[in-house]
Order: C-alpha cells, then structure tokens, then sequence
C-alpha cells in the first residue's frame, strides 16, 4: 500500500484565496482524521471521520474551514478565505476503526500551507 | 485542561545510552490507550508503540519500550541502546472519547506537545 497520500505537499498562496488540501487514505481503513500542527498549538484535531461520516468538527476553528469526505477514498480540507494565520503543516491521518490496529494512527507526509 | 503533559522540551543523550521520555495523562475513562508517535526533521509521523489500559505488561517493541504507571497516570518511553538516528521529536498521545454528531462514543488521539531528542556522537 503506498499509505496515506496527501496533496499538495507544500502551498503558498495570498491572504484571500481559497486553498484545498487533498487526502487519499490508506485503502480498507474506516477513520480518517485532519490534524493541524503549528510551533505554538502543537498537533490539534479538526475533524474526524468514520464510514465518511463526520464525527467531531469541534476542532475546525471557524467557518472558513470545511471538510468533506465523499467516499471511502478521497477527503477534502477547505480554507476559505485563507488568512495568515492559518499557516502550518496539515496532517491527514487513517485508521481501522475496531479491530487490531484500531485507532494506530497512519499520518500522510503532510501539506505544508504558507498564507501571505 | 491540557489531557497530555510532556514536561521535557528537549533532551540530549549520548549514542548507545538509553534515555526516557516523559509523559503524564489525564482521564476520567477506564478504557483508554497510549501512543508514542516520532516525528524526524523530515517532517513524517511515525508510530512507535501502543499501550492499552487493561494490558498489564509494559508494551516493548524492539529497542521501545512503554513504562506504563496507570495509579501516577505516566506513560513514559524508554528507548535503549540510542542511535543518531534517533534524534527526532517524539510525541505521546492518547486515546479519548469525543462527542460525536451523531450521538453515541467514538475516539479520537489527543497529542502532547512534544519532546526534541537529540543524539550525541
């Protein structure tokens, strides 16, 4: 399996725009998770998923963000409009969700956002 | 309430030594479960090692080990015979219920801030 791919790997983009990050988790895997990690909050849970649907959004910031997942293979990440402080590393992150290797975390190499 | 504490921003050890690294917890669950995650300078998150709060062994795998003390709430890592290629930061988390949308329990990994080992020559 080649893990859980994330794209981009790196953006730059102007206060303003709206950004996408996108997630394919690792296949048979029902959790999906979206993590934000910064110098000063560390890694902070946005949104969970499971069977696609979502669990807990309570982590998502505020209304510019969303989060989809339209099926079992693809998970979208929103930002708009994007603003500097949204700058940091964006982890997506799959896992069973009973069984062994339950809640083991697989995290994608990261999108790495920089809002001018 | 911060649910995980690693009070050490950064340790050093020499190659070959062993070193822990400190983790306390806090939950009011009787099912909960611990997880050490390495994240090197290239930036990936890489699962170490897992303790349930039932298992009664300290969970090992390979040169990791998890010493688990459920009455002081500490799940500390023990890496023995440290490699340079050990240098990374390392991350305790914890596995908790969240409330979920839908009603009913579901889990999600709380994260530490995290520890920045460094590996001596």
């Amino acid at each position: 399996d080649a893990g859980v791919i994330q794209s981009p790997r790196h953006e730059v983009t102007e206060m303003g725009q709206e950004v996408t990050l996108r997630c394919k988790p690792i296949s048979g895997h029902n959790s999906l998770f979206w993590y934000r990690q910064t110098m000063m909050r560390g890694l902070e849970l946005l949104i969970y998923f499971n069977n696609n649907v979502p669990i807990d959004d309570s982590g998502m910031p505020e209304d510019r963000f969303s989060a989809k997942m339209p099926n079992a293979s693809f998970s979208t990440l929103k930002i708009q409009p994007s603003e500097p402080r949204d700058s940091a590393v964006y982890f997506c992150a799959s896992s069973h969700l009973v069984g062994l290797g339950a809640n083991v975390l697989t995290f994608g190499a990261g999108s790495r956002l920089t809002v001018l | 309430a911060q649910k995980i504490t690693q009070t050490q921003p950064g340790m050093f050890v020499q190659e070959k030594e062993a070193v822990t690294l400190d983790c306390t917890y806090d939950t009011s669950d009787q099912s909960y479960g611990l997880f050490w995650y390495k994240q090197p300078s290239s930036g990936e998150m890489i699962f170490l090692i897992y303790q349930g709060s039932y298992d009664e062994q300290n969970a090992t795998e390979g040169r990791y080990s998890l010493n688990f003390q459920k009455a002081r709430k500490s799940a500390n890592l023990v890496i023995s015979a440290s490699q340079l290629g050990d240098s990374a930061m390392y991350f305790c988390a914890m596995r908790e219920k969240t409330r979920s949308n839908s009603g009913g329990s579901n889990y999600k990994l709380t994260f530490g801030k995290g520890t920045l080992l460094t590996v001596n020559p």
